[in-house]
């Protein structure tokens, strides 16, 4: 039972790039969601999703895409990296609501 | 949206004292209140959590406290060890139809001095 897992657990990109986020789970929770965390100012949820081909926006989505295509799977676009986005990017998947948020390992991501 | 508070932003015991974090929250629709603990270049990990129909739980060292009424919620670590030094973040949802969606204090770094 591998959890929640998240790849790249690093990543470099040149302003303007795009990339894919991978996350994955195996525990069949049908709540996932996106958070970043930046130095002081703790984890903001950009986007979330309740169940496979629903999806959602958070506190800070602009700039990030999602789909939801199935249950197990849950990735988060860039579509045209800026250095604003570098943070400390997060999964999370749990069973809903009232319930423990299990996080992946985080994905450092650094725009230059 | 929810706004939620944390204090304070660092915070050093002594080895076998206690600790107190505490949180506010804006959003009175808010009933699921976890605690996070954070070790450096590790994902957070949930430690304890409360929900709205509860004033207090316990878990071995650590409590939480609510108060519904004043919007806040507290957590107790007691006989601090130097292991439980790390970032505790607090949070709040409102369990909207199905989404666990949380939002974080700015986290407590502890430090537990040996």
């Amino acid at each position: 039972n591998a959890g929640v897992t998240q790849t790249p657990k690093f990543q470099v990109l040149k302003t303007g790039q795009s990339m894919t986020l991978q996350c994955a789970q195996d525990m069949n929770h049908e709540y996932m969601s996106w958070y970043r965390q930046d130095p002081g100012m703790g984890l903001r949820l950009i986007h979330y999703s309740v169940g496979a081909g629903i999806t959602d926006q958070g506190e800070v989505p602009n700039g990030y895409n999602v789909s939801r295509s199935t249950t197990e799977d849950f990735p988060l676009r860039l579509l045209s990296a800026a250095p604003s986005q570098t943070s400390v990017y997060f999964c999370a998947s749990g069973k809903g609501v009232g319930t423990e948020a299990f996080f992946g390992q985080g994905t450092r991501l650094t725009v230059v | 949206g929810e706004n939620v508070e944390q204090h304070p932003s660092t915070l050093s015991v002594q080895e076998g004292d206690s600790a107190v974090i505490k949180c506010t929250y804006s959003d009175s629709a808010s009933n699921y209140f976890p605690w996070y603990k954070q070790e450096l270049g590790k994902r957070p990990q949930l430690i304890i959590d409360i929900r709205s129909n509860v004033g207090e739980k316990k878990d071995q060292r650590i409590a939480v406290t609510l108060n519904k009424t004043a919007k806040h919620f507290s957590l107790h670590i007691t006989e601090t060890q130097p292991e439980d030094s790390a970032v505790y973040f607090c949070a709040a949802s409102r369990g909207q139809t199905g989404a666990n969606n949380l939002f974080f204090g700015t986290g407590t770094r502890l430090t537990v001095i040996p």
